[in-house]
């Protein structure tokens, strides 16, 4: 696609279910990050995969949070157990090297889904 | 762990001033340095990358510097407009932990006509 995208642009969900959030990043592109923004703040960080290789999970919060890419194509975050405090925006953002360590490449961020724990 | 600092928290001018905003950084061991327009109901969109070896980059209106051993950035927009308003994000790529980039919590502009 053009864009990066994100399904669904918004999820309400009641304390204690499972939700799964979906990314497309734009065609072509390798490498795929996922940040998670409160409200007021900037993103922060969650996880980065490299074609389907997760290769830096240190910002996921705890183990109620995987992300998976099987295909080396969309992503899919999973939040098990949820809080209320897991309420924020998350964002998903595509690049198109899949070059070992930094990069000058930009990054592409979707529109995000919010997510709203009752 | 790298922080970033981002001054004013949000700004308000009349329309066709000039503006700073300014980002700050702890650590200057970074790779590069970028700066995110964010609109509500929006995806962030990249304004200007500045790589480590750079001192600045420039696009139309609007002009980043980076001054890495201070660990300080300033994005300068000129004859601001009305469809300048939103906020302002600077980002910032450590040099040994590469896939993270460490965000400022941003600057909400608004431009008055």
């Amino acid at each position: 696609g053009a864009g990066v995208s994100q399904s669904p642009r918004y999820k309400v969900t009641k304390r204690g279910q499972d939700v799964a959030l979906r990314c497309d990043p734009i065609s072509g592109h390798v490498s795929l990050y996922w940040y998670r923004q409160a409200l007021g703040q900037g993103p922060e960080f969650l996880t980065y995969f490299n074609y389907e290789a997760q290769q830096d999970k240190s910002g996921l919060p705890n183990d109620r949070f995987s992300a998976e890419r099987p295909e080396g194509s969309i992503s899919t975050l999973t939040i098990q157990r949820t809080e209320q405090r897991d309420s924020a925006m998350y964002r998903c953002a595509s690049s198109l090297s899949a070059k070992r360590g930094p990069t000058n490449e930009k990054l592409f961020f979707g529109s995000g889904t919010q997510l709203s724990v009752l | 762990k790298q922080e970033v600092t981002q001054i004013p928290a949000a700004l308000s001018v009349p329309e066709g001033e000039n503006l700073v905003l300014n980002c700050s950084f702890t650590d200057s061991a970074i790779y590069n340095l970028q700066w995110f327009r964010q609109d509500p109901g929006k995806g962030l969109t990249s304004l200007l990358l500045i790589q480590s070896s750079q001192r600045e980059q420039t696009s139309g209106r609007l002009n980043a510097s980076l001054d890495k051993s201070s660990g300080r950035s300033t994005l300068y927009i000129a004859a601001s407009q009305p469809g300048d308003s939103a906020t302002y994000l600077c980002a910032v790529r450590n040099l040994y932990s590469g896939y993270a980039l460490n965000f400022g919590k941003g600057t909400s502009l608004l431009v008055t006509p």
